[in-house]
């Protein structure tokens, strides 16, 4: 999985509440992205990030925040956790001379009741 | 906008027989595409990607990946299917807008191989 880990692996929680999701990787990759996989949907992309506190918004923003304020980490934030953010999450980073392809994490397994 | 579409929710293929999984992209400018696969309950795993140069493009597990500009598409292919290459398969399409490299995906195509 590309020296990428993410944790929790699993959570469940309620609705309202705030969730913090974490991916670390180890080799100092500049570039990381968020990612929720659905059914019908395939993967879309949450947040990204191109250094430290320097991130920018993708496709599905609304309702997620995220921070980096070290390379090594890249936090997706639920500030009030609904049903509808129940997904797996992914984390990325990319390679190659342009950056072109990505490597994801094992995933997050979030239900929000 | 670019767009990735994969037309086959299920592709079901005898083990030994040949297998095609179908994408066809849209994109403006030059494409950068990829397949990913993904095993159950795990993360996508990369398996190739076409960037320029030759049409054909090799990647791991015995995958190949045949670009067609007129007919924009980027079929994954592989001439003798294992039962282990059952899993999900996502083709993507990259975005280079500002910094970063943004990918759109398909919704992805599940591959069944049986005995």
């Amino acid at each position: 999985d590309a020296g990428i880990t993410q944790s929790p692996r699993h959570k469940v929680t309620e609705t309202g509440t705030p969730v913090t999701l974490r991916c670390h990787q180890t080799e100092n990759h500049r570039y990381m992205y968020w990612y929720r996989q659905d059914p019908g949907h395939g993967l879309r992309l949450i947040h990204y990030s191109y250094g430290v506190k320097d991130t920018d918004k993708g496709e599905v923003s609304d309702g997620y925040s995220v921070s980096r304020s070290k390379t090594e980490d890249f936090l997706l934030t639920l500030e009030s956790a609904t049903s509808s953010q129940t997904s797996v999450y992914f984390c990325a980073i990319s390679l190659g001379q342009e950056q072109e392809t990505q490597y994801f994490g094992p995933g997050t397994r979030l239900l929000v009741l | 906008a670019q767009s990735v579409a994969q037309p086959e929710d299920q592709v079901n293929v005898a083990e030994g027989n040949p297998l095609t999984v179908k994408c066809t992209y849209s994109v403006s400018g030059n494409p950068y595409l990829f397949w990913y696969v993904q095993y159950p309950n795990r993360g996508l795993q990369f398996l190739l990607k076409y960037i320029t140069g030759d049409n054909l493009v090799k990647g791991s597990y015995g995958f190949e990946a045949e670009f067609n500009k007129s007919q924009t598409s980027f079929h994954l292919k592989k001439p003798s299917a294992l039962v282990s290459d059952s899993a999900l398969y996502f083709c993507a399409v990259r975005d280079k807008a500002g910094t970063a490299s943004k990918l759109t995906f398909g919704t992805g195509t599940r591959l069944q191989v049986t005995l």
